[in-house]
């Protein structure tokens, strides 16, 4: 069974960078697959971030495109997200997923919260 | 870029039937069809069904999802308990290449 982790700080500061990692167990995610990263602000719905193809390619949420990088590094079975520029309205739960015709398997999420 | 509507809120006794629908356009809906997520408050979503209507192993049989013209649907029966949680729809927008969740259906099991 796929089981994804995402790690990274909870704490960013206004205008400064956002990473977070999705540690992939039990598949290797240069051998297929979408991954796929989501956010949830506090009390509302889910929003799409963006999509990595294992051959490396990126879809990305035009609302969010001009901040925003996915990356593989399948040496690790990880994928990561940067997001530039943040300010509150990034504060979120962010979830990575494996996408497989939906969001098929999900991590436990990570809250973020942008405040100084 | 285009959304998916769904109602806010459904409420149904227990042990009955809901059905929650999820309106897109031609581009989404129509051709690519929707996936359905179930969260339960303070968990990770958990997929229902997939773009082609299959449920993953492990999902109820209760679970069914069906697609008529630019409308999904998710239709639970034999409403328990634990069915209470939000219920998201999703799909793939193939022409900008994004994908589009609807705004989320409240059930509320009586």
């Amino acid at each position: 069974q796929v089981q994804l982790q995402e790690s990274g700080p909870g704490l960013v500061k206004p205008t400064e960078t956002l990473s977070l990692t999705c540690t992939v167990s039990g598949y290797s995610i240069s051998s297929g697959y979408y991954w796929g990263w989501i956010r949830q602000p506090p009390g509302k719905g889910l929003e799409w971030i963006g999509t990595i193809y294992h051959s490396g390619s990126t879809d990305y949420n035009p609302s969010l495109k001009s901040r925003v990088t996915i990356s593989l590094d399948t040496s690790k079975n990880q994928f990561s997200l940067i997001l530039n520029s943040v300010t509150a309205a990034d504060t979120a739960v962010y979830y990575c997923a494996r996408e497989d015709w939906g969001f098929s398997d999900w991590g436990q999420g990570t809250l973020v919260t942008v405040s100084s | 870029q285009a959304g998916l509507t769904q109602p806010p809120s459904v409420s149904k006794g227990l042990r009955q039937t809901a059905t929650l629908t999820c309106t897109g356009n031609s581009n989404i809906v129509g051709n690519q069809g929707a996936a359905w997520l179930q969260q339960h408050q303070g968990h990770p979503p958990k997929l229902l069904s997939n773009r082609n209507n299959n449920r993953p192993s492990g999902i109820s049989e209760r679970f069914s999802a069906s697609r008529a013209g630019n409308t999904a649907s998710l239709t639970i029966t034999g409403l328990q308990p634990e069915d209470e949680a939000d219920y998201y729809c999703s799909a793939w927008d193939s022409s900008l290449r994004v994908w589009v969740f609807g705004g989320g259906t409240k059930l509320t099991v009586l």
